[in-house]
């Protein structure tokens, strides 16, 4: 069974410091996504980043940056720059690819608390 | 814009009461789950559906049951809601390869 690990509970970090989140995941499959979840107070999910293992390369959206290292079993998450609006739960999640209803399965969360 | 929607952002009920929990989508995706999200435990995936009518027991199904009759709405059941099944529960939808789309959540607690 996939397992995906968030040993970091909390996180906080200066405004417009850099800040990097841990995430590690078991699984014996070959094809797969990795993704960062944002939950804010609203509690609505929102989709951050997501990463093709076939890829090699990271995926970045604007400040957010991914460490992906296959071999590993590594996905970390890099917020640069951050801003008190990133202040949520973060939670890496995997799902293996192909037909059907493939679950996401998630990790622990890590909540991060941007100070002023 | 994908929309999930659950019924309710917050719910009391009492210890033995039937609780349904409703979620609709408005995008046709024909993969829908619910979710249980509890600190330091993340979101467990209780049930999922992949078409009307069809079900699958998720990690946790233990005291939870679903319907799905139509391929916009999922509903999860608590036959016997009990004190331990106080939590928040998340419904998302998806389609192929598609990234997840969740509802906002429903916080219940049981008394």
């Amino acid at each position: 069974a996939q397992t995906v690990t968030q040993s970091q509970p909390e996180m906080s970090v200066q405004e417009a410091e850099t800040v990097t989140l841990s995430c590690t995941y078991d699984t014996s499959e070959s094809d797969y996504y990795l993704f960062w979840y944002k939950q804010p107070p609203s509690r609505q999910m929102i989709l951050v980043i997501r990463q093709e293992a076939y890829k090699q390369q990271n995926a970045t959206e604007n400040r957010f940056s991914v460490n992906f290292q296959k071999a590993a079993k590594s996905f970390s998450l890099k917020i640069s720059d951050s801003q008190l609006g990133d202040a949520a739960m973060y939670f890496c999640a995997y799902r293996r690819r192909g037909q059907g209803a493939q679950k996401l399965v998630f990790g622990q969360g890590t909540r991060l608390t941007i100070n002023p | 814009d994908v929309k999930v929607t659950q019924s309710s952002r917050y719910l009391v009920k009492r210890t033995g009461e039937k609780v349904f929990l409703e979620c609709v989508q408005d995008m046709d995706h024909e993969n829908m789950f619910w979710y249980r999200q509890d600190p330091g435990l993340g979101l467990r995936l209780i049930y999922f559906s992949y078409d009307v009518k069809m079900k699958e027991k998720g990690d946790i199904p233990e005291g939870y049951s679903v319907s799905r009759e139509k391929k916009e709405r999922f509903s999860l059941i608590l036959e016997s809601a009990s004190t331990n099944q106080t939590s928040m529960y998340l419904c998302a939808s998806r389609t192929g390869n598609t990234e997840a789309f969740f509802g906002q959540g429903t916080r219940l607690t049981v008394v």
